[in-house]
């Protein structure tokens, strides 16, 4: 089974700054994708960034990217030019690419506060 | 009209009653998803539909029901319900319940059990 881990459970940032949210993970599958979603207080989880392991290149979206590393099981989130709006929780995920199941295993989440 | 609805955003209820959550999804989407998230841990799946068919119940207990007349409605029957049901209930849709699909969330169901 996979497991999903986020060490840091709250974080804080000042308006402008970066921030590098942790996340690792457990998995003995080779093909999987690995996904940030935040959660902000209107509860809806929206889709952050999206990475598929077989790619080596780190995904980036704007002020957001990750550093993915394989070897070590991480997925990292780094967050450039911080905003208020970007006070949410982000969760890390996992899934696999079985072909038969569109199963996420998350992460207990890190709820970031940008401060100004 | 936002790409995944779901009613009510806040629900009380005594452990005897009986209600529903309802989910709706006007994204074209095949399958759907109920996932549970409590206080300090990690989002629990619940059930998947894809096209109508239930392909996923893990280990749910019995006491919800979950119901997909339709791939665009899902809804989660509770009844005899338990204070640690208390939760935020997510509900997701995707194309497929296959690959890996990016899943879009509504903004989940409050339930507070007396």
């Amino acid at each position: 089974a996979q497991t999903v881990t986020q060490s840091q459970p709250e974080m804080s940032v000042q308006e402008a700054e970066t921030v590098t949210l942790s996340c690792t993970y457990d998995t003995s599958e080779n093909n999987y994708y690995l996904f940030w979603y935040k959660q902000p207080p209107s509860r809806q989880m929206i889709l952050v960034i999206r990475q598929e392991a077989y790619k080596q290149q780190n995904a980036t979206e704007n002020r957001f990217s990750v550093n993915f590393q394989k070897a070590a099981k991480s997925f990292s989130l780094k967050i450039s030019d911080s905003q208020l709006g970007d006070t949410a929780m982000y969760f890390c995920a996992f899934m696999k690419d079985t072909g038969t199941a569109s199963k996420l295993t998350f992460g207990t989440g890190t709820r970031l506060q940008v401060t100004l | 009209e936002t790409g995944v609805t779901q009613t009510p955003r806040h629900l009380v209820m005594g452990m005897t009653n009986k209600k529903s959550l309802k989910c709706e999804q006007h994204l074209g989407h095949n399958a759907m998803y109920w996932y549970k998230q409590s206080a300090k841990k990690p989002l629990e799946l619940m059930f998947v539909y894809n096209f109508k068919e239930q392909t996923e119940n893990n280990s749910v207990p019995s006491r919800f029901s979950p119901e997909c007349p339709n791939s665009s409605h899902l809804f989660l029957h509770l009844h005899t319900l338990q204070p640690e049901d208390s939760a935020l209930y997510l509900c997701a849709s995707s194309p497929r319940d296959s690959g890996a699909n990016v899943l879009t969330f509504g903004a989940g169901s409050r339930l507070t059990v007396l």
